[in-house]
């Protein structure tokens, strides 16, 4: 079993509907949570960076986690097409930098 | 925000030649950068740490004779793909964290795509 599991998708939503995305891992000494964006052939880019339970909104993106459920989530409102991408959830211990990554979430939005 | 540049974003070499990527982080010291490895649709999977003026912690399953690694200041990480083969072929990301301690996020350079014939 994966430390993190993320459903690979793909997920196909029509313009201006709410993206659900989310991710469920193993190690409860996983402490901060992060989601990237990553485009084609590009690096991914940080979104939502969360360390407590509960809810982070940062313009459109809304970041969740639930560590007694060992559950977090991301929802995006408004989608628009440039929100096409593949979404990676992201997990670390409280001590040094390493990151586990979830396998990533392929979304597609339609126009 | 932060920043980190990678270079190249691509490169093609043949079999056996040795290829050079280096990450830079621009607006930052950065004394830890990671480089990552990612297949065609698959996650990232951390190949190693580097760490400015000392050795570079490698991965299990990573060769580090392979895959050499040197952070000689607080602004630049290399990775040098030794005698490079086919299956090398991959996109390697490097990452750096913006701040120093334990509670910064990491952010990504656009990495470079090497194809090996």
């Amino acid at each position: 079993q994966k430390e993190v599991e993320q459903d690979p998708g793909p997920l196909s939503v029509p313009e201006g509907a709410i993206v659900s995305l989310n991710c469920t891992y193993s190690n409860s000494a996983f402490q901060y949570f992060m989601w990237y964006r990553q485009y084609s052939r590009k690096g991914p880019e940080l979104l939502m960076y969360t360390y407590s339970s509960g809810n982070k909104e940062d313009g459109r993106f809304t970041a969740q986690v639930d560590k007694s459920s060992k559950y977090i989530s991301l929802f995006i409102r408004d989608s628009q097409p440039s929100d096409s991408a593949t979404y990676l959830c992201a997990m670390k211990e409280a001590a040094g930098n390493k990151l586990t990554f979830g396998g990533g979430t392929r979304v597609l939005v339609k126009p | 925000g932060a920043v980190v540049s990678q270079h190249p974003s691509w490169v093609i070499c043949k079999s056996g030649t040795s290829v050079k990527i280096e990450c830079r982080s621009l607006d930052f010291q950065a004394t830890t950068m990671f480089w990552y490895r990612q297949f065609p649709k698959q996650s990232l999977m951390l190949m190693a740490t580097s760490n400015e003026g000392s050795k570079a912690t490698y991965e299990q399953g990573v060769e580090k004779d392979k895959f050499l690694i040197n952070h000689a200041s607080l602004t630049l990480s290399t990775l040098t793909v030794t005698s490079a083969h086919p299956e090398d072929s991959s996109f390697y990301i490097c990452s750096a964290p913006s701040r120093q301690g334990d509670n910064s996020p990491l952010h990504f350079g656009n990495g470079t795509r090497l194809t090996v014939t």
